[in-house]
């Protein structure tokens, strides 16, 4: 099992849409959890942290479910500018770099 | 203030000559890193440097890779006799702590070897 999956996508959705992502990962000792967006040829840039009790910015919600190893991003009311590339990152226990993963592809289209 | 801030933008080099990429971590940062990115892939974790500890090489591709980070701040990235499949960006990144910390990215410098 990869430490961190996610379905590349794309998702193509329409404004205004309300579109949600999963990540899971393999480590259950994982405790710093975080969603990047990447546009494209850019680099990746922090979107959101992801804490236990879940946590909402503005129009972005996030969600972590250590029973079941997944977090998720729920995106409302989308807008064109929401198209990017989302990444999961998820940190390892120990002295260790986080781990990012591949990244989900969102389009959103009018 | 500052973010990370990468040199060059851009580097064309023939194949089997050697580059230097150079990363400015935002300042007070103690730990650096340096990913790869191919054309639509996803990040490669190179190399990472935590304060005064040795640095983590275990991602480095093969040993024209090397990295250093002087007097715990600017970092470079060096690929000796480059080869076309070095072609990617080059991605720096920095945190503020420990490793479990947020990173936060450079611009990358786009690699092109002819």
């Amino acid at each position: 099992r990869k430490e961190v999956e996610q379905d590349p996508g794309p998702f193509n959705v329409p404004e205004g849409a309300t579109v949600a992502f999963n990540c899971t990962y393999s480590n259950s000792a994982s405790q710093s959890f975080f969603w990047y967006r990447q546009d494209c040829r850019k680099e990746p840039k922090l979107l959101m942290s992801v804490y236990s009790s879940g946590n909402e910015d503005g129009r972005f919600t996030a969600q972590l479910n250590r029973a079941s190893q997944y977090i998720s991003l729920l995106i409302r009311d989308s807008k064109l500018s929401d198209s990017a590339t989302y990444l999961c990152v998820v940190n390892r226990p120990g002295n260790t770099p986080l781990v990012f993963g591949k990244g989900t592809r969102l389009s959103v289209i009018a | 203030g500052a973010g990370v801030s990468q040199s060059p933008s851009n580097k064309v080099t023939e194949k089997g000559k050697d580059v230097e990429l150079r990363c400015d971590p935002i300042s007070g940062h103690t730990a650096l890193y340096w990913y790869r990115q191919s054309l639509g892939q996803g990040l490669e974790f190179l190399i990472y440097f935590q304060g005064n500890s040795a640095p983590d090489k275990s991602g480095l591709p093969s040993d024209r890779f090397s990295a250093e980070r002087t007097g715990g701040s600017v970092s470079t990235l060096t690929i000796q006799r480059t080869q076309q499949e070095d072609s990617a960006v080059y991605l720096c990144a920095s945190s503020a702590a420990g490793l479990g910390y947020e990173q936060y990215f450079g611009p990358g410098t786009r690699l092109t070897v002819t």
